[in-house]
């Protein structure tokens, strides 16, 4: 099946820094590319749909200038956390989709989140 | 009201159980319908798809009513390993694609 990675798995930062996570689709090309978050005990809730080389859709209630995503490749997408705060602290986790499968997704193993 | 809605367990069960999970939905223009299971600190992996014909696979059935937007996930002789949290996923027609709703999950406990 189609493989997603994301790195880093984990990071730890101090309020004020930026973050930035990658997601790579490994084996196919994405064009479409997802970014969500988890909090403890809740599920996953979209933050922003990233297509190739046009501006992310954003969610409702999700800050574009905070959480900058560039999608400049068909394999690569970058989630910038810009002056992170405990309160971000999250599982965040990206997700791929190929052309030819309109419904399918596929997800990249998360990536942690700590933010001190 | 959430767009997506399950029982909010936890279940627990003992190994060899018939578990039955529940999911409704609120929007009547939902396209595709899934399945999904998160392990602790890992990301969602799809089980199945669900259909209105009903689909199985091994020991794991789906069941869709369009006209009730009800979805179920009925798993048999639960093994240990069927431990998980059972994430109900709705997806609409969108031109940009597979946008996916997930509901807030389902925990589940299979004991020895």
């Amino acid at each position: 099946g189609a493989v997603v990675s994301q790195h880093p798995s984990w990071v730890i930062c101090k309020s004020g820094t930026s973050v930035k996570i990658e997601c790579r689709s490994l084996d196919f090309q994405a064009t479409t590319m997802f970014w969500y978050r988890q909090f403890p005990k809740q599920s996953l809730m979209l933050m922003a749909t990233s297509n190739e080389g046009s501006k992310a859709t954003y969610e409702q209630g999700v800050e574009k200038d905070k959480f900058l995503i560039n999608h400049a490749s068909l394999t690569l997408s970058t989630l910038t956390v810009t002056s992170a705060h405990p309160e971000d602290s999250s599982f965040y986790i990206c997700s791929a989709r190929a052309p030819a499968r309109a419904t399918e997704q596929y997800f990249g193993p998360g990536t942690r989140l700590t933010v001190t | 009201r959430k767009e997506v809605e399950q029982d909010p367990g936890p279940f627990n069960v003992p190994e060899g159980a018939t578990v039955a999970f529940n999911c409704t939905y609120s929007n009547s223009a939902s396209q595709s319908f899934f399945w999904y299971r998160q392990d602790c600190r890992k990301e969602p992996k799809l089980l199945m798809s669900v259909y209105s014909s009903g689909n199985e696979d091994g020991r794991f059935t789906a069941q869709l009513n369009r006209a009730s937007q009800y979805i179920s996930l009925l798993i048999r002789d639960s093994k240990l390993s069927d431990s998980a949290t059972y994430l109900c996923v709705v997806a609409g027609r969108e031109t940009s694609g597979s946008r996916l709703t997930f509901g807030e999950g389902t925990q589940l406990t299979v004991n020895p």
